[in-house]
């Protein structure tokens, strides 16, 4: 069956920082690959997709890439703010069935 | 602004009763809503799939009894958890596709309704 893995958090950072979130997924197929972004209080909102091998998602200056070759979508970000703390997720896609989601990462961005 | 809105977002309710949780699109008509539960530090974990005009595909290990879901219309979809108990406690998030979605697996998310059962 499908599963996502993501790394456990919370990860706490000081402003400025780099960031990266390992995910690694299993499925069968071909999925489409999602980061999904929780902010306190909100649902959650799509940050970045890719949809086949080597594809680079990107938004807000967050990157992924789908790297078949380890079954890995890495989400990184070379500087985060205060505002980017929130619980992030990622998530697979295969066929007509809903998303597979991994366990959610918290992020706390100090100032 | 939102595009998928959940009411009520939080509810604390007695053992044994009814709590009943809506989903509506808004700006758009979504034929399919999808039902998660999430448990603290856990993923969000699909409980059914709710399809307008027709019955809801529950995910296996879902009490069909206990979770009804009705899709009474193309921005409706409604979760009631019957007969409530303490280990029903949990967020509960609903999320639908876009009509005309360009990517299979991009979906609107409600907020979550937080249930809590004394």
């Amino acid at each position: 069956g499908n599963s996502v893995t993501q790394m456990e958090g919370p990860v706490t950072l000081s402003e400025e920082a780099f960031l990266t979130i390992n995910c690694t997924y299993t499925a069968t197929g071909y999925p489409s690959l999602f980061w999904y972004v929780q902010y306190p209080g909100e649902g959650l909102q799509l940050l970045l997709k890719a949809t086949k091998a080597d594809d680079k998602g990107s938004n807000k200056g967050f990157e992924a890439t789908y790297r078949k070759e380890t079954t890995s979508f890495h989400l990184e970000k070379g500087s985060v703010q205060v505002s980017d703390s929130a619980v992030y997720f990622c998530a697979l896609h295969t066929g007509r069935r809903a998303l597979t989601f991994g366990s959610g990462t918290r992020l706390q961005v100090q100032p | 602004g939102a595009v998928v809105s959940q009411h009520p977002s939080w509810v604390i309710c007695k053992s044994g009763t009814s709590v009943k949780i809506e989903c509506r699109s808004l700006d758009f008509q979504a034929t399919t809503m999808f039902w998660y539960r999430q448990f603290p530090k856990q993923s969000l974990m699909l409980m059914a799939t709710s399809n307008e005009g027709s019955k809801a595909t529950y995910e296996q290990g879902v009490e069909k009894d206990k979770f009804l879901i009705n899709h009474a219309s193309l921005t409706l979809s409604t979760l009631t958890v019957t007969s409530a108990h303490p280990e029903d406690s949990s967020f509960y998030i609903c999320s639908a596709p876009p009509r005309a979605s360009g990517t299979p697996g991009e979906l609107f998310f409600g907020e979550g309704s937080r249930l809590t059962v004394l």
